[in-house]
């Protein structure tokens, strides 16, 4: 079974520039899940998708950032524009159904510096 | 409260022995919980997940839940080098059943 495929693997901007990062999830998996990780921290939530629809985004910086999952199956990240403090591994997940025994599973994450 | 805690810092422990991590989790949590493994400069490896009250054991790694002092925790037996890595324990929030994580213990095993 493919895991969650993430591109791209690395990325460097300057301040003040766009970035976008894409998400395959597992197919059949109806839930994604973007994670923002500062290295030394836990990952951190950013928005939570239920097949297209959004569940959670009350961590989106959304002044910024942005998300979409149109057809319900892969996703799109956007950060416009970025600030230094965005530098971080942007890491997505997806489960097989939202709930309370639902495992997630992640990708190999995008690593963002922001110079 | 943060709604899933760990607040221990780097745990070295010898090769062979057992490696314990814990983590407390909030009201806002719910009962269902998950402990990934996460290599550095790699993604959330998830290795044992625990719903119910009691002990669940999978091959060297034991979850334990305990719900009236509301923590879990991971025991790590006849550690191993490989081991050595961030243990993050999370927990899924009532409601939204947005999956919320700990900030991670990191755990080193001495050959």
């Amino acid at each position: 079974e493919a895991g969650v495929a993430q591109s791209p693997r690395y990325k460097i901007i300057e301040k003040r520039q766009s970035v976008a990062f894409w998400c395959n999830p597992i197919s059949g998996h109806a839930t994604l899940y973007w994670y923002q990780q500062i290295l030394g921290q836990g990952p951190k939530l950013l928005i939570q998708f239920q097949n297209n629809g959004v569940v959670d985004d009350s961590q989106l910086p959304k002044d910024r950032f942005s998300a979409e999952r149109l057809k319900g199956v892969d996703s799109t990240l956007k950060i416009q524009p970025a600030k230094l403090e965005d530098s971080a591994v942007y890491l997505c997940a997806s489960s097989l159904v939202q709930g309370m025994n639902t495992e997630a599973f992640f990708g190999q994450g995008t690593r963002l510096t922001v110079v | 409260q943060k709604e899933v805690e760990q607040n221990s810092g780097p745990l070295s422990v010898p090769e062979g022995a057992i490696a314990s991590l814990n983590c407390t989790y909030s009201d806002r949590v719910s009962q269902s919980f998950f402990w990934y493994r996460q290599y550095s400069g790699k993604s959330p490896e998830l290795i044992m997940s625990i719903y119910s009250n009691g002990d669940k054991e999978d091959g060297r790694f034991t979850a334990q839940l305990n719900k009236a002092s509301q923590y879990v925790s991971l025991l790590i037996r006849d550690s191993q080098p490989s081991d050595s890595a961030t243990y993050l324990c999370a927990g899924i929030h009532y409601g939204n059943n947005r999956l919320a994580f700990g900030k991670g213990n990191q755990v080193v095993v001495i050959p």
